[in-house]
């Protein structure tokens, strides 16, 4: 197992366009989460799986943001409508958690730059 | 509402000297903190948290709920300290359940030789 695997790395787009980063988990892992950070801040909190359901979602999740979990295993995150505003780095991260917060291990990030 | 807050973006110290990285945070009920390390071209990752009282790589932290904060502390500072410092909370959902971390905006340690 390589860790939580995100792709693609890099993904530059024109505005309006729509985008989908994947994110392979460890395996067993029954949480995922997706983060996103921008320059000179910390990673923020989109929203987090628990298997394949949904658990929590942010504010900043607006409706052009979609995320699933279809099997519990992988994850995909859909921005339609690309705006400047959504460039950033796009962090997944995954834990092993029962009840309390795990170690999350997070992957290398799909950075998304909107022209 | 769960906030974090690191007042500090750099910290430069030289090798052998002290380091405090501050750590405030908001959250009324009983949180769980943590430290999270970002080396150079590495992937973030956990360093500690408080619920394990341990010392890892020399850096202790204590959760301070009279004054919410969880400064993270090494009294010698190496150079391989050099990295991203980001701390984070995460607050109860629920009874027993626990929210997804909130993270501060980070501290970058540069430890000069």
């Amino acid at each position: 197992d390589t860790g939580v695997s995100q792709n693609p790395r890099h993904k530059i787009t024109k505005r309006g366009q729509n985008v989908t980063f994947r994110c392979d988990p460890i395996s067993e892992h029954n949480r995922l989460y997706w983060y996103r950070q921008t320059l000179g801040q910390g990673p923020e909190f989109l929203t987090y799986f628990q298997n394949e359901a949904q658990l929590e979602k942010s504010r900043l999740l607006s409706d052009r943001f979609s995320a699933e979990r279809p099997k519990g295993s992988f994850s995909t995150l859909e921005i339609q409508r690309t705006e400047q505003g959504d460039s950033a780095m796009y962090l997944c991260a995954s834990s092993l958690t029962r009840g309390g917060t795990g170690e999350l291990f997070f992957g290398e990030g799909s950075r998304l730059t909107v022209l | 509402a769960q906030r974090v807050t690191q007042p500090e973006k750099l910290l430069s110290v030289f090798k052998g000297a002290p380091v405090e990285l501050k750590c405030n945070y908001s959250y009324s009920g009983s949180p769980e903190l943590f430290w999270y390390v970002q080396y150079s071209r590495q992937r973030l990752q956990l360093l500690l948290r408080h619920i394990s009282r341990e010392s890892i790589k020399g850096f202790t932290a204590d959760l301070n709920k009279g004054e919410t904060s969880f400064h993270l502390k090494k009294p010698f500072a190496q150079e391989e300290d050099s990295a991203m410092y980001y701390c984070a909370l995460s607050g109860l959902y629920g009874d027993t359940g626990r929210r997804a971390l909130t993270f501060g905006s980070g501290t970058r340690l540069q430890v000069q030789p």
